[in-house]
C-alpha cells in the first residue's frame, strides 16, 4: 500500500528563520516524490521532485529537500522563511510500477510571523 | 500555452440538478485527473484518464462519471448532486509514464450544493 504522511499539519515560524516540513512516505517501490505548493485559492505548482538522480532536489525559490530511503522521508526545507511562502504545502508519491497514480499528503499550512 | 484550465470557476447548485466541470490541456498530455480538496484531507482522486477514450476510478468515485472524448478535454459530471460533493475540484494532467514527470494543476472550480 501507497501513502504520504505530512507529519504536522501547521507550522509556524518567523520571518527569516529556518522552514522545515516533514513528509514520509510508504511505497512498495522506488517512487517519485513532489512538493506542491498552493497559495489561498490558487491551484497547486510544483516546487520540486526527486526522480532517483541526487538525493538532495533544489526547487524553487530557495526551497530544497533531502531524500532518505532508509528513513522513507522527504522533508522539505528552506533556509530562511519569507512572507511570500505563507501558503499550504502537499508532499505527494507516485510509486514506480503502479500506473501514473499520485499519492497526496493531507497538506501542512506554513504560516510566516512578521 | 495556456496550461490547465477549467471551467466554470465557481458554481452553486440545488440538491439533485446535474452539472458538467470541463477541464481542458494544451500540453498535449496522455494522462488527465479529476480531484477533489476538502479541509484537511489533501486532494482525492475522483477518476483519471490514460488516453483519449479510456477512464479509470480513482479513490472517490462514487457519484461521479467522466468522460475522455477527445486528448485535450477531460470532462467531470455530477448527474444528481448531494451536499456531500461541495467542494473545490482540481483538474490536472501530465505526461504518460516517464519516470517523476509531475501533475499541472488546474485554478480549480469551487462547487457549492445547497
Amino acid at each position: 500500500a501507497q501513502s504520504v504522511t505530512q507529519l504536522d499539519s501547521h507550522v509556524s515560524v518567523s520571518e527569516g528563520t529556518p522552514v522545515l516540513l516533514r513528509c514520509n512516505y510508504s511505497s512498495s517501490y522506488s517512487p517519485s516524490l513532489f512538493w506542491y505548493v498552493q497559495h489561498p485559492n490558487k491551484g497547486l505548482q510544483l516546487l520540486l521532485k526527486y526522480t532517483s538522480a541526487a538525493t538532495l532536489v533544489k526547487g524553487i525559490n530557495g526551497f530544497e529537500a533531502e531524500f532518505k530511503k532508509s528513513e522513507t522521508s522527504f522533508h522539505l526545507t528552506k533556509p530562511s522563511a519569507h512572507m511570500s511562502d505563507a501558503a499550504e504545502y502537499f508532499c505527494v508519491v507516485r510509486p514506480q510500477g503502479t500506473g501514473n497514480q499520485f499519492y497526496f499528503g493531507t497538506g501542512t499550512s506554513l504560516t510566516v510571523i512578521p | 500555452n495556456a496550461g490547465v484550465t477549467q471551467t466554470p470557476k465557481f458554481r452553486v447548485l440545488k440538491t439533485g440538478q446535474s452539472m458538467t466541470l470541463l477541464c481542458a490541456q494544451d500540453m498535449n498530455h496522455e494522462y488527465m485527473y479529476w480531484y477533489r480538496q476538502d479541509p484537511g484531507m489533501g486532494l482525492r482522486l475522483i477518476h483519471y484518464s490514460v488516453g483519449e477514450g479510456t477512464t479509470a476510478k480513482g479513490e472517490v468515485p462514487d457519484g461521479y462519471n467522466v468522460s475522455r472524448l477527445k486528448k485535450q478535454n477531460f470532462l467531470l459530471g455530477l448527474e444528481s448532486a448531494a451536499p456531500s460533493q461541495t467542494s473545490v475540484y482540481f483538474c490536472a494532467s501530465s505526461y504518460r509514464l516517464a519516470g517523476g514527470d509531475e501533475q499541472f494543476f488546474g485554478p480549480g472550480t469551487r462547487l457549492t450544493v445547497l
